[in-house]
């Protein structure tokens, strides 16, 4: 089945310590999006890929960056994780973007936990 | 700027009642609508969305929900709750058109389904 799968599920990094959650899809979508979700929040949304051209939020701090070395994968990049940085990180994609009517689909996410 | 405000963090119902999950957008122009349920530890997934045509828009689990222009909502039915309903839902907005349009989420709903 044509999805999108996010690894590692759970991932605990120290404080400091870089970390990379990363992020693949088989359905050839054009977007790819990264989210921050903290507990009993909303998705927050980081930053996005239409194809190679990267679009980064202007709240995003710069601790935060992200890699598309192709269609198929998406790395997020935490440089200096803070323990304020302990959250659900969302990767989704779309094929051309909400703004032709596609809505987004979801990995399961990777819950980060920052000791 | 569009918003999205979902009234109600926290929703209960009993199992075989109505479930109501209300859904208000503020937009200069009808946007593009989403539902969409996210379960513990899980990524979201996509109910249904709402982008032209038939306002009253039928989605997977037996959930419809109806684009109201004048009163700016798209709030969210299902006839009879069942236990496996229960999960967190979430609201979304998006700008029509444009490959920078993103999906703003509302702060989601809680459903709670008791016995």
């Amino acid at each position: 089945d044509a999805m999108v799968i996010q690894n590692p599920r759970y991932q605990v990094t120290q404080f400091g310590k870089p970390v990379t959650l990363s992020c693949s899809q088989t359905l050839n979508h054009n977007v790819m999006y990264w989210y921050q979700q903290k507990s009993s929040q909303a998705p927050k949304l980081l930053f996005h890929y239409y194809d190679k051209d990267f679009n980064n939020e202007a709240d995003t701090p710069d601790n935060f960056q992200s890699r598309r070395p192709n269609t198929s994968f998406c790395f997020l990049d935490i440089r200096s994780p803070g323990l304020g940085d302990a959250a659900m990180y969302l990767c989704a994609t779309s094929r051309e973007g909400v703004g032709a009517g596609y809505g987004y689909t979801f990995g399961s996410g990777t819950r980060l936990t920052v000791v | 700027a569009q918003s999205v405000t979902q009234l109600g963090s926290h929703v209960s119902v009993s199992e075989g009642a109505l479930v109501l999950l209300r859904c208000n957008y503020s937009s200069s122009v009808p946007p593009y609508l989403f539902w969409y349920v996210q379960y513990p530890n899980q990524g979201l997934q996509l109910l249904l969305k709402y982008t032209t045509g038939a306002t009253l828009v039928k989605g997977i689990n037996g959930f419809e929900a109806e684009f109201k222009k004048s009163e700016t909502s798209f709030h969210l039915t299902k006839p009879s709750a069942h236990m496996s309903d229960a999960a967190e839902y979430f609201c979304a907005v998006s700008e029509r058109g444009g490959t920078a349009s993103k999906l703003t989420f509302g702060t989601g709903t809680r459903l709670q389904v008791t016995l």
